[in-house]
């Protein structure tokens, strides 16, 4: 049973405009979700991440957005880069459980020049 | 933030040896983790290293197919014994900084291909 989904398994943006990367869960425990960027050869990158008491969290081009009722979080990256492309990942932790991140497939993003 | 390194980056293995794979962290850490990415999977941890102690598993991982050592705050070693094909995969070392909120680092990753 996969508990963090990111159904699109890719996504191609054009240099300038906005990136939007989707992860649903269906674990209400969670209490904290992160996203991570990862280029290939290197391990994960942490990118920013939000509280399941926040419904927006924004970092400079990133922003989160947490929608508790319909279980989805997105992130939108404005303007998108082409040093953006990368594979994201959606990952979630359950409350009183520090040590564990439940984790997407991943997306992978395309920002074309 | 935090450093890390891992040793081998990537190894081609025979069936049925063994490899050891070695993360290094720039400063001393309580909790550090090894990951497993599968071709075409995401993430999974297979445990949790804390100094001084025996690793702590998760659910479908063994201390003797994985083994590992943690002899102080910036060390950790993995193995991968006794490899199948289906042991091939980016294995990831990886340190949580706050404690709090799951906010992970991770080295480069040892990607190993088991003929």
């Amino acid at each position: 049973d996969q508990q963090v989904k990111q159904n699109s398994p890719s996504l191609s943006v054009q240099e300038g405009r906005i990136s939007i990367l989707n992860c649903d869960y269906t674990n209400s425990m969670f209490d904290y979700f992160l996203w991570y960027k990862k280029y290939p050869a290197e391990g994960p990158t942490f990118l920013i991440s939000i509280s399941s008491i926040k419904d927006k969290n924004e970092d400079g081009r990133f922003t989160v957005f947490l929608n508790k009722s319909a279980k989805h979080l997105s992130l939108h990256i404005v303007p998108s880069q082409p040093g953006d492309s990368a594979v994201y990942f959606c990952a979630a932790k359950r409350a009183g459980n520090n040590r564990k991140l439940i984790w997407g497939l991943g997306t992978s993003l395309a920002v074309n020049p | 933030s935090a450093v890390i390194s891992q040793k081998p980056s990537r190894d081609i293995c025979q069936r049925g040896t063994s490899l050891t794979i070695q993360c290094q962290v720039d400063s001393q850490v309580t909790m550090m983790f090894w990951y497993r990415q599968q071709p075409g999977q995401s993430l999974t941890l297979i445990a949790t290293a804390n100094q001084g102690s025996e690793a702590t598993y998760e659910s479908g991982f063994v201390i003797d197919k994985f083994p590992i050592s943690r002899p102080n705050l910036t060390f950790s070693t993995l193995t991968v014994s006794n490899m199948s094909p289906e042991d091939s995969s980016i294995y990831l070392c990886s340190v949580d900084v706050t404690g709090i909120t799951g906010e992970l680092f991770f080295g480069e990753g040892s990607r190993l291909t088991v003929l």
